[in-house]
């Protein structure tokens, strides 16, 4: 069984500044992958940005970076230099080795102030 | 390279009837899972299919049904419509592979039941 918490149902954040939304994980999985996904108004989910558990280095996409910590398990998302588009609610997710499926949090609205 | 799509976007219902979701994922993509999303119960994971074959399946009752065709396109199926049924249906394409970190959804349909 997974299992994804995150512990801030809402954000806020000034234009330009970085902000780093929570996320840790539960899993029985000796290997596994963590996602972070953004979902505008519209709906969508966007991928963001993996981490898999063996990955040695802090993955990194553009402005998005994971700031992942085994020992604590622990997966935050941090976004530098935020911009008004990036208002959003934000999805942190497991995937364990049993086919493609995907557990998620329960997400961090995020609201970017001019 | 064209996306995830999912037909229709938005669909209107009555309680008792039944409704067929479309979703034809990323070319040489062959796992599609389904998602519901709700303000209650949040992201919920309905099955995967996987070269035609389910290969994992939610916590969903009978009424929730899938398949998958030899172009990888997968429906699902909802028959006797209840109220609770009313969500965003997303589905999601991947390579299927144990570690494939690619996972990309459509945008999603959205199901209203009167």
């Amino acid at each position: 069984a997974q299992k994804i918490t995150q512990t801030q149902p809402g954000m806020f954040v000034q234009e330009k500044e970085a902000v780093t939304l929570d996320c840790t994980y539960d899993t029985s999985d000796p290997s596994y992958g963590l996602f972070w996904y953004k979902q505008p108004s519209s709906g969508e989910m966007i991928f963001l940005i993996y981490q898999g558990s063996y990955d040695q280095q802090n993955a990194t996409e553009g402005r998005y970076s994971l700031n992942f910590q085994k020992a604590r398990k622990s997966a935050n998302l941090v976004i530098s230099a935020s911009q008004l588009g990036d208002s959003a609610m934000y999805f942190c997710a497991i995937k364990g080795t049993s086919g493609s499926r995907l557990t998620f949090g329960e997400g961090t609205q995020l609201t970017v102030n001019p | 390279k064209a996306g995830v799509t999912q037909t229709p976007r938005y669909l209107i219902k009555t309680r008792g009837q039944q409704v067929t979701l479309s979703c034809s994922p990323i070319s040489g993509h062959r796992s599609v899972s389904w998602y519901q999303q709700t303000p209650g119960q949040g992201l919920q994971f309905l099955f995967e299919y996987f070269s035609e074959t389910q290969r994992n399946k939610g916590n969903f009752p009978g009424r929730f049904s899938g398949r998958q065709f030899s172009n990888s396109r997968s429906e699902m199926n909802v028959s006797t419509l209840e109220l609770g049924d009313s969500a965003l249906y997303l589905c999601a394409s991947s390579l299927g592979a144990a570690r494939s970190y690619e996972q990309y959804f459509g945008p999603g349909t959205r199901l209203t039941v009167t």
